[in-house]
């Protein structure tokens, strides 16, 4: 089956550490995206990709960063600058690298401070 | 500077009734608008999506409503069941926006009651 694959489903991290969230498509989407959602708060953009070997910032991009060496896989590591982590991770792709497309997402991450 | 706003936090409704969600913008530019569903510790699933050039589009139980002179949309579900208990985000992106990227509105969360 198509579709976008986030690991793991539980995160723990501890003060100082680097953590990296994992998230693979094969629906042969061009873009990527990773998105934040924090408690009662609608979803805000961390960083996103069009084509391999690309990636701009979002929205909240601060403590965090990407990679895009493969057009599957968009991985995000949330770095100890970080200073609130907590929170659920979403990736979502979708085709193109524009234009009136839906986003498809992950079923996400949850990230949580030991 | 929040440009999509989804002002009902929560929505209670009888089951077999319509539930009637609403969604408003600021960004004059936004262009294309997106529904989607989501169920605790699950990914948003796409639901239903309208362009500028239209004022309504239907799916099924679901219709959108887009009136853009008031910067307002909306999104009927008819008749309502109990598994559309969950979290309903709005989001609108804006013609030419680098990456395709959304706006999301806080999310209303809809209570289905048998």
């Amino acid at each position: 089956d198509g579709g976008i694959t986030q690991s793991p489903k539980y995160l723990f991290r501890k003060e100082g550490q680097n953590v990296t969230l994992s998230c693979e498509q094969n629906l042969n989407h061009d873009a990527m995206y990773w998105y934040r959602q924090d408690p009662g708060q609608g979803l805000r953009l961390i960083y996103y990709s069009q084509i391999v070997n690309d990636f701009q910032k979002g929205d909240i991009a601060e403590g965090y960063s990407v990679s895009r060496e493969k057009k599957e896989s968009f991985p995000l590591t949330v770095t100890s600058a970080q200073k609130n982590p907590t929170a659920f991770y979403l990736c979502a792709s979708t085709f193109g690298q524009g234009g009136n497309q839906p986003q498809h997402f992950g079923d996400g991450t949850r990230l949580s401070i030991l | 500077d929040q440009q999509v706003k989804q002002n009902s936090p929560s929505l209670s409704v009888q089951e077999g009734r319509i539930s009637i969600l609403n969604c408003d913008y600021t960004n004059s530019m936004f262009d294309y608008f997106l529904w989607y569903k989501k169920y605790p510790a699950e990914g948003p699933t796409f639901l239903i999506s309208i362009s500028s050039i239209k004022d309504k589009n239907e799916d099924g139980r679901f219709t959108v409503f887009l009136n853009k002179s008031a910067k307002h949309l909306s999104l009927h579900i008819v008749p309502s069941q109990p598994g559309d208990s969950a979290v309903y985000f709005c989001a609108a992106s804006a013609r030419g926006a680098a990456g395709n990227k959304l706006t999301f509105g806080g999310g209303t969360r809809v209570l289905v009651k048998p």
